[in-house]
């Protein structure tokens, strides 16, 4: 079965410090991947995505992330933390329907909390 | 939250009701998705269009119906079958395109019923 994994219900880090947040995924073939950020009683926004070349993918708002295929995982990353990131994280991964068709498949979710 | 608007934000109703949300974009995407968000459980797929006068069931659409008669409007109708509609609900757009498949999402619909 196709699936994304966020081990990590919170997430906790101090203003400055640098910051993961974990996802692992199981798809069949090549993965497409996402990450998506969520403030409070708002939509998802896109931050950035994985399709094919550089494992090093970089975002909006000085985030990235790393695909590594031997453990299947990308994870978000960011050098220095804000406290106006807090927020909760969503990893997603593409699914082929068939044609072009597709769909997302959500982690469930990591709440960042930055304290000052 | 892009082009995509959602209507209204909060929204509440009566056990037994249908409630039908809102959701328009000006994106020009073919696709489009709605989703239901609950916490702790990540977003589930209801149902998703790819293109006008067509839709298929997502994996959670028991209760719910929707149409698509227009390519920039996608309302989702919450049925009184839906056995527990109180959620965050989120419609979605996208392209058709393999690589530039990103989804953009509305701000979202809060429906409470009681």
């Amino acid at each position: 079965a196709q699936s994304v994994a966020q081990p990590e219900d919170q997430v906790n880090v101090a203003e400055g410090n640098p910051l993961t947040v974990k996802c692992t995924y199981s798809v069949s073939g090549n993965p497409y991947l996402f990450w998506y950020v969520q403030y409070p009683n708002r939509g998802l926004q896109f931050l950035l995505k994985y399709i094919t070349g550089d494992n090093l993918v970089k975002g909006s708002y000085g985030f990235e992330a790393e695909f590594n295929k031997s453990q299947t995982s990308f994870h978000l990353k960011k050098p220095s933390a804000l406290v106006s990131d807090s927020a909760l994280y969503f990893c997603a991964v593409r699914v082929p329907l068939g044609g072009a068709t597709n769909k997302l498949i959500f982690g469930t979710g990591t709440l960042l909390a930055v304290q000052p | 939250d892009g082009g995509i608007t959602q209507s209204p934000k909060y929204l509440f109703r009566k056990e037994g009701q249908n409630v039908t949300l809102s959701c328009e974009q000006n994106l020009n995407h073919d696709a489009m998705y709605w989703y239901r968000q609950d916490p702790g459980q990540g977003l589930r797929l209801i149902y998703y269009s790819q293109i006008v006068n067509d839709f298929q069931k997502g994996d959670i659409a028991e209760g719910y119906s929707v149409s698509r008669e227009k390519k920039e409007s996608f309302p989702l109708t919450v049925t009184s079958a839906q056995k527990n509609p109180t959620a965050f609900y989120l419609c979605a757009s996208s392209m058709q395109d393999r690589v530039f498949y990103e989804q953009y999402f509305g701000p979202g619909t809060r429906l409470t019923v009681t």
